[in-house]
Parts: structure tokens; sequence; C-alpha cells
């Protein structure tokens, strides 16, 4: 398996510009986990979807944040518009439940720099 | 909510051990988990504890306590590839699938 894909691997764009971050899972994964990790704040969870369906997005950090998954294969986060400070390496992560959830299988990260 | 501490950098050299600790905070708990992170890299897993006691994985130990909220990874015959920042990472609270890390530890190997 090729692991977890995430596109694109580095971003630049400016403030006020729309934002698409897209992941593919490993196959078979039931659990897609999006995160964001800064220097000030670390690695926190955003979202995640069980079976393509949103369970916890209680770590969007507001309205200008959305995340899809409309297929167990394909999710995306969306930043619209964004700003400097959502500056950060957004990783995705994935797990399976028959794997008891033990480990999850990060992405090589997206780096995000908004100026 | 949930908490975790652990040093914020440790320095070792070549061929020693090194433990690096953490401490938590939950409301419920399931597992501790114990993440690997290279520069520019990607967080990758090394263990987890669901029960009290050690688990060895090769020259990586961790153990946990959970009646002292603790828990904690060892290196052992530490080479230069093992310099990374190391996160522990706890289960619980509201979500059984969900993962609240630490703030890492930058571990330093010199020659």
């Amino acid at each position: 398996d090729a692991g977890v894909i995430q596109s694109p691997r580095h971003e630049v764009t400016e403030m006020g510009q729309e934002v698409t971050l897209r992941c593919k899972p490993i196959s078979g994964h039931d659990y897609l986990f999006w995160y964001r990790q800064t220097m000030m704040r670390g690695l926190e969870l955003l979202i995640y979807f069980n079976n393509n369906v949103p369970i916890d997005d209680s770590g969007m950090p507001e309205d200008r944040f959305s995340a899809k998954m409309p297929n167990a294969s394909f999710s995306t986060l969306k930043i619209q518009p964004s700003e400097p400070r959502d500056s950060a390496v957004y990783f995705c992560a994935s797990s399976s439940l028959a794997g008891g959830f033990n480990e999850q299988f990060f992405g090589p990260g997206t780096r995000l720099t908004v100026l | 909510g949930q908490s975790l501490e652990q040093p914020s950098e440790v320095t070792a050299v070549e061929g020693a051990i090194v433990q690096i600790n953490c401490t938590y905070q939950t409301s419920g708990f399931y597992g501790l988990s114990w993440y690997q992170q290279h520069d520019g890299g990607a967080p990758t897993f090394l263990s987890y504890n669901a029960l009290d006691g050690l688990e060895e994985t090769g020259r990586f130990s961790s153990f946990l306590s959970r009646s002292d909220s603790y828990g904690y990874l060892l290196l052992q015959e530490l080479q230069m590839k093992d310099s990374a920042s190391y996160f522990c990472a706890v289960r619980g609270g509201t979500g059984f699938q969900k993962l609240v890390f630490g703030t890492g530890t930058r571990l330093l190997v010199s020659p």
C-alpha cells in the first residue's frame, strides 16, 4: 500500500484566497483524521470521520474551515478565506477499526503558507 | 478536557539510554501512545499502552502507570537517527478514537 497520500505537499497563497487540501487514506481504513501542526499550538485534531461521516469537528477553528469526505478514498479540507494565521502543516491520518485504533497512519503533510 | 506534559528537550550521546516522561490528565482513559517525528516528516507510531506495565519493541520500550497518570518512553542503544521529536498522546475523554497529543520532546543525540 502507498500509505496515506496528501496533496499538495506545499501551498503558498495570499490572504483571502481559498485553499483546498486533499487526502487519500489507506485503502480499507474506516477512520480519517485531519490535524494541524504549528510551533505555538503543537499537533491538534481538527476533525475526524468514520465511514465518511464527520464524527467530531470540535477542533475546527472557525467557520472558514470545512471538511468533506465524499467517499471512502478521498477527503478535502478547505479554508475560505485563508488568513496568515492559518499557516501550518496540515496532516491527514487514517486508522482501522480492525486494527483496534492503536495506530494512526499519517500522510506526509501539506505545508501551507498564507502571505 | 485533556492535557499532557513532557519535557521540551532531552540530550544524550550515542549508545546511551534515555527516558522521556509523560504525565497526563484526562476525564476518561483508554490508552497512551508514542509517536516519533523527524524534522520535516510525519509522525510515525512507536507504541501503545492500554494496561499498566512495560511494552518492549526492539530498542524502544514504553511504560504506563494508570494510577499515576504517567508513562514513559525508553530508548536504548541510542543512534544518531533517533534524533527527532517524540510525542505522547492520550486516547480518552469523549472519543475513543481521538488522540490528544503532548507538546513533544526534542531528542538530540550527539556522537
